[in-house]
C-alpha cells in the first residue's frame, strides 16, 4: 500500500521560507511524477509545480520565482521550498503522485497546514 | 479566478441525478483531458474520472464524465448522502504549461 507522509513548520513569519517534505512509502519511488498541490483554507485547489523521473521540474508561473521542488531517490523523499511567503501563501499543501504528467494524482499526502502570520 | 470555471454549488435529494459543469477554452478543456477529484470534508482529493470519462478502479458507476468542445460535466446518479462533498475538475492549461483547476462545487445532498 503506498502511502505519503508529509511534514515541515506550520507556522511561518511573513518572508520566512516554507520547507516541507513528503516521503513514499510502500512503493517504487522511480518512475513517477510528484507533484506539489494547495488550497487556502476554504477556497480551491492550485498546482505548484512538479518533478519528472528524470529530475525535470516544472513550475506554475505564478509562483516560479519562489519556488523548488526537488527529489532525494535515495530516500524516496521529495521537498518542497517556497520563498519569501505572505499571508497569500497560507493553505494546506499536498504532495501527490501521478504516472504521467496527465494531473490524474493516484496518491496523495495527508496536507500540511502552513500558516503565515506575524 | 480561475481559467476553468464550475458552479459553487450544487444539490439534490438522495436517488436523483445530478451533474457538474465544468466550462474553459480552447487552450485548456478544448484541447486536453478533463480529470475529475472528490474531496470530502478534511481529507485529500480522490480522482474519480480522468481522461474524460474513465473511473479508476474502485470507483462507483454511478460517477460518470463527459466534455464536448470547451465543456465538461460530471454525472453522479442515485445520489447518496456520503457524495456530499467538494468536486473539482482539472485539465491542461496550454497556456500556463501546466494544470490548472476549476474552482470547485460543493454539492449537498438534501
Amino acid at each position: 500500500q503506498v502511502q505519503l507522509q508529509q511534514w515541515g513548520a506550520g507556522l511561518l513569519k511573513p518572508s520566512e521560507t516554507l520547507s516541507l517534505t513528503c516521503a513514499v512509502y510502500g512503493g517504487s519511488f522511480s518512475g513517477y511524477y510528484w507533484t506539489w498541490i494547495r488550497q487556502p483554507p476554504g477556497k480551491g485547489l492550485e498546482w505548484i509545480g512538479d518533478i519528472n523521473p528524470s529530475g525535470r521540474t516544472n513550475y506554475n508561473p505564478s509562483l516560479k520565482s519562489r519556488v523548488t521542488i526537488s527529489a532525494d531517490t535515495s530516500k524516496n523523499q521529495i521537498s518542497l521550498t517556497l520563498n519569501s511567503m505572505t499571508a497569500a501563501d497560507t493553505a494546506v499543501y499536498y504532495c501527490a503522485r501521478s504516472v504521467g504528467d496527465d494531473y490524474t494524482w493516484d496518491y496523495w499526502g495527508q496536507g500540511t497546514l502552513v500558516t503565515v502570520s506575524s | 479566478q480561475s481559467v476553468v470555471t464550475q458552479p459553487p454549488s450544487a444539490s439534490g435529494t438522495p436517488g436523483q441525478r445530478v451533474t457538474i459543469s465544468c466550462s474553459g477554452s480552447s487552450s485548456n478543456i478544448g484541447s486536453n483531458a478533463v480529470n475529475w477529484y472528490q474531496q470530502l470534508p478534511g481529507t485529500a482529493p480522490k480522482v474519480l474520472i480522468y481522461g474524460d470519462n474513465q473511473r479508476p478502479s474502485g470507483v462507483p458507476e454511478r460517477f460518470s464524465g463527459s466534455k464536448s468542445g470547451t465543456s465538461a460535466s460530471l454525472a453522479i446518479s442515485g445520489l447518496q448522502s456520503e457524495d456530499e462533498a467538494d468536486y473539482y475538475c482539472a485539465t491542461w492549461s496550454d497556456s500556463l504549461n501546466g494544470p490548472v483547476f476549476g474552482g470547485g462545487t460543493t454539492l449537498t445532498v438534501l
